[in-house]
């Protein structure tokens, strides 16, 4: 699976559109990059996944350039409760079974008011 | 989407006793399910993985008579920590997946805390 690199922490206010980037330079043919979010003493929730280009959902976008060794996770008009922890995974999960996925250190984010 | 759900939230027991924590898939048949244990402020870290019917496959470092996991059922797996101690206090978490509309994509339950005093 590839490795990620994510910031650790980040700051934001609220209605700010927050933007996480998170490098994956030996992302192989067949990943998918997917990002989940964490709220303390919860388990993780998928957020958005997506192979080239720009994915778009109710709740956030995710923007990947051509050489795909990078993504940003864009939050729009972020409030308190976008606080949490967001994790970047890539990895195959295809056809020949279902691996698991591997967390990286996630990347913190505080919104405050 | 789907729901996975884990029991109990929350297990306080002493040094010594075993806990059996289980891991639901609600409204879809989980082939495959993932046990996950996480620090304070640190990431998840896969413990193991479970396979319907079959021995569950455990990451490097993880005992597996320590963590025995059955998977019985294509909505059951359980996690039993065998003779717990303080060190194994930690946040334990499963995740499934069994579909196949989206790669990738797992769902988690919603966590189970264990302290062991």
């Amino acid at each position: 699976l590839a490795k990620t690199t994510q910031p650790i922490s980040m700051d934001s206010y609220e209605g700010q559109e927050v933007n996480i980037t998170c490098s994956h330079n030996n992302i192989a043919t067949n990943d998918y990059i997917t990002w989940y979010q964490q709220f303390p003493s919860q388990g993780p929730r998928f957020i958005i996944q997506g192979y080239k280009t720009k994915v778009t959902n109710e709740v956030a976008s995710l923007f990947i350039p051509a050489d795909r060794k990078s993504s940003t996770l864009s939050l729009p008009r972020v409030s308190l409760s976008d606080t949490a922890v967001y994790y970047c995974l890539v990895g195959d999960w295809g056809d020949t079974g279902r691996r698991a996925l591997t967390f990286g250190s996630g990347t913190r984010l505080q919104v405050q008011p | 989407g789907a729901v996975v759900s884990q029991h109990p939230s929350r297990v306080i027991c002493k040094s010594g006793t075993s806990v059996k924590i289980e891991c639901r898939s609600l409204d879809f048949q989980a082939t495959t399910m993932f046990w996950y244990r996480q620090f304070p402020k640190q990431s998840l870290m896969l413990m193991a993985t479970s396979n319907e019917g079959s021995k569950a496959t455990y990451e490097q470092g993880v005992e597996k008579d320590k963590f025995l996991i059955n998977h019985a059922s294509l909505t059951l797996s359980t996690l039993t920590v065998t003779s717990a101690h303080p060190e194994d206090s930690s946040f334990y978490i499963c995740s499934a997946t069994g579909q196949r509309e989206r790669a990738g994509e797992l769902f988690f339950g919603e966590g189970s805390r264990l302290t062991v005093l």
